[in-house]
């Protein structure tokens, strides 16, 4: 299985909605990335955990929550989010640990397109 | 300036045609990825390299350390070949990305 999977694909949110976007992966990864990519341009990063704890935060607003329950596992809880939020998540996995180059390539799912009204 | 640049910014083509993409960087790197990302689509990994030539299909990409630079070629091309591609590179003992900012190829039949 090589392969992430994000749900839901597409979610509609209020300014005042509590909701989670949800990424999985089971290729025995034990780093996970949280991007954000607006049409048209690349990839922002947003968080990255590795071995189940937060190692990057992209001075990202609190409105965003990371949680990774477990190393298979990762959530993105949104609060009170902003229209200008709007665009595609992307998740991505990668292993850690080792000393190679491809223990650094990036698994990227089909992302979660959000919209905020 | 970007640290990774990408051109064409914007490329067209007749299905058939042979293509090229272009990507230079001016970090120091461990790795370099291509990827691709179709409309509206997620992200696919299509290479990641430290040196040299890689092939995969009717794909090729290459890297120049010394130079800093790498390209990603496409023969015969197809119309299922429109998409954008990404180059990214990651910088030494880090978890981050540096992407540049794409090049969207139409491939007309």
């Amino acid at each position: 299985d090589t392969e992430v999977t994000q749900t839901p694909k597409h979610l509609v949110m209020g300014m005042t909605n509590k909701k989670s976007l949800k990424c999985e992966q089971h290729m025995g990864h034990r780093a996970m990335y949280w991007y954000k990519q607006k049409a048209k341009k690349p990839p922002e990063l947003m968080f990255v955990y590795s071995y189940e704890k937060l190692s990057i935060n992209e001075s990202v607003p609190s409105r965003f929550s990371p949680e990774c329950p477990n190393s298979s596992l990762l959530n993105l809880h949104l609060h009170a989010l902003q229209p200008e939020d709007s665009a595609l998540y992307l998740c991505a996995s990668s292993h850690q640990g080792g000393t190679g180059a491809k223990s650094y390539e990036q698994y990227f799912g089909p992302g979660t397109r959000l919209t905020v009204t | 300036k970007n640290e990774v640049e990408q051109s064409p910014q914007n490329l067209t083509a007749q299905e058939g045609e042979f293509i090229t993409i272009n990507c230079s960087y001016s970090v120091g790197i461990s790795a370099l990825h291509w990827l691709q990302q179709h409309p509206g689509g997620g992200i696919v990994s299509l290479f990641m390299l430290s040196s040299g030539k890689k092939k995969h299909g009717r794909l090729i990409a290459t890297i120049n350390i010394q130079e800093k630079h790498s390209s990603l070629h496409i023969t015969a091309s197809h119309p299922r070949d429109s998409a954008v591609y990404i180059c990214a590179v990651r910088s030494y003992n880090t978890d981050k990305l540096i992407f540049g900012t794409g090049t969207r190829l139409q491939v007309f039949p």
